[in-house]
């Protein structure tokens, strides 16, 4: 159960997009269609922003986008706001029927 | 509104054991997988356990197995966390999160967390 593989930080400006890449193995990502993204502001719970590889759930910004191909999942944010800026993990279902989350990818809004 | 709300937190010493719940609310939480995700101070998220709506099935990630208990009373609305020879690197926030979608991959809703210390 090794943790998915998520670059530990990103930057962009207001307006700009940014990407955040998830890479996992052909046991997890790669073998379902089951990966989240979750937003976590500090002090704050986690929050659901897209399950299924891209389903957004309701009430959920158009902005936030989900994408896989083979083993990595990408989680896309277009017109950057600053309330964007949080933490953000992938989790994805695994092959021993379990959960595995990323390491967390920390976004700063410049 | 769906609410989740962990209580059982708290400093325990190495070798010991606590019991966590989860009350939920706002949903019918028999119809409803569970999960326990936990997360070290200053870390990332751990998924830890999770268990099938009718108690059925349950699933654990390998640094608890067989350490740890996930439980459910459908009545009561109520999960729980059975921690037992608990280590310092178990020290974290545990949050409880309503599973959803195939599989019940994916957390909907989640608590705000119980802080568990684990310390000498």
């Amino acid at each position: 159960q090794s943790a998915l593989t998520q670059p530990a930080s990103v930057s962009g400006s207001p307006g700009q997009s940014i990407t955040i890449s998830c890479t996992g193995s052909s046991s997890d990502v790669g073998g379902y269609n089951y990966v989240s993204w979750y937003q976590q502001h500090p002090g704050k719970a986690p929050k659901l922003m897209i399950n299924d590889v891209s389903n957004r759930p309701l009430g959920v910004s158009n902005r936030f986008s989900g994408s896989k191909s083979g083993n990595t999942a990408s989680l896309t944010i277009s017109g950057l706001q600053a309330e964007d800026e949080a933490d953000y993990y992938c989790s994805s279902y695994t092959s021993s029927s379990t959960l595995v989350f990323g390491g967390g990818t920390k976004l700063t809004v410049l | 509104q769906v609410q989740l709300v962990e209580s059982g937190g708290g400093v325990v010493q190495p070798g010991t054991s606590l019991k966590l719940s989860c009350a939920a609310s706002g949903f019918t939480f028999r119809s409803y997988a569970m999960h326990w995700v936990r997360q070290a101070p200053g870390k990332g998220l751990e998924w830890v356990a999770v268990i099938w709506y009718d108690g059925s099935n349950k699933y654990y990630a390998d640094s608890v197995k067989g350490r740890f208990t996930i439980s459910r009373d459908n009545y009561k609305n109520t999960l729980y966390l059975e921690m037992n020879s608990l280590r310092a690197e178990d020290t974290a926030v545990y949050h409880c999160a309503r599973g959803d979608g195939s599989y019940y991959s994916h957390h909907d809703y989640w608590g705000q967390g119980t802080l568990v210390t684990v310390s000498s």
